[in-house]
């Protein structure tokens, strides 16, 4: 298994250009996770879905961010339009319910994003 | 938001040593995981520990989960240049999602 993929490993962007971070989960995997991680405030939980659902996205920052899942084995987090502030590396996480209810999550090497 | 506070946010220990890592949380959880990140790469997970455990050990990995202090602690014995990274705890709550910790960074030297 090749792990989750994520793509690009690094990108940079002229402020007020469209992000699009991509993410392949591990097949089977029923969860999908975006975090953000910055020096101050951490890994933060931008969105997640379960069955390629949306389930919580209260911690997309704003409207500029948005994300889908239109099948199983692909997920896009975009940004529209960006700013400086969002830079960040931005990870992709799948997981999947083994019963009782506990999570174990893979993690993909993560987008590190710089907006200029 | 962030659920958990570690401590220490940075420890250095001489290889061979055991490194011992607390968090922190503040809501009920159904169980808690430990994470390990390497400078510029993506979390790996290391262990999990459900809210009605109170030790659970992985090879030189020993945690420990006190619900009624709303705690727990990660131990690394004999520890090794290769597990300098920074650790985090995560806690899975109601909601099917992890809140992690602010993490330890940890340097062991050779």
């Amino acid at each position: 298994d090749a792990g989750v993929i994520q793509s690009p490993r690094h990108e940079v962007t002229e402020m007020g250009q469209e992000v699009t971070l991509r993410c392949k989960p591990i097949s089977g995997h029923d969860y999908l996770f975006w975090y953000r991680q910055t020096m101050m405030r951490g890994l933060e939980l931008l969105i997640y879905f379960n069955n390629n659902v949306p389930i919580d996205d209260s911690g997309m920052p704003e409207d500029r961010f948005s994300a889908k899942m239109p099948n199983a084995s692909f997920s896009t987090l975009k940004i529209q339009p960006s700013e400086p502030r969002d830079s960040a590396v931005y990870f992709c996480a799948s997981s999947f319910n083994w019963g009782g209810g506990a999570l174990g999550y893979t993690f993909g090497s993560g987008t590190r994003l710089t907006v200029v | 938001s962030q659920q958990g506070e570690e401590d220490p946010q940075a420890l250095s220990i001489q290889e061979g040593e055991n490194a011992t890592m607390n968090c922190s949380y503040k809501t009920s959880i159904n169980n808690l995981q430990w994470y390990r990140q390497n400078s510029g790469r993506g979390l790996v997970h290391l262990i999990l520990i459900r809210s009605n455990e109170r030790e659970k050990h992985s090879g030189r990995l020993r945690v420990t989960l006190d619900t009624s202090k709303k705690s727990s602690s990660l131990l690394i014995t004999a520890s090794r240049a290769a597990d300098t990274a920074s650790y985090f705890c995560a806690t899975e709550g109601s909601a099917r999602q992890l809140t992690f910790g602010s993490g330890t960074q940890l340097t062991v030297l050779p």
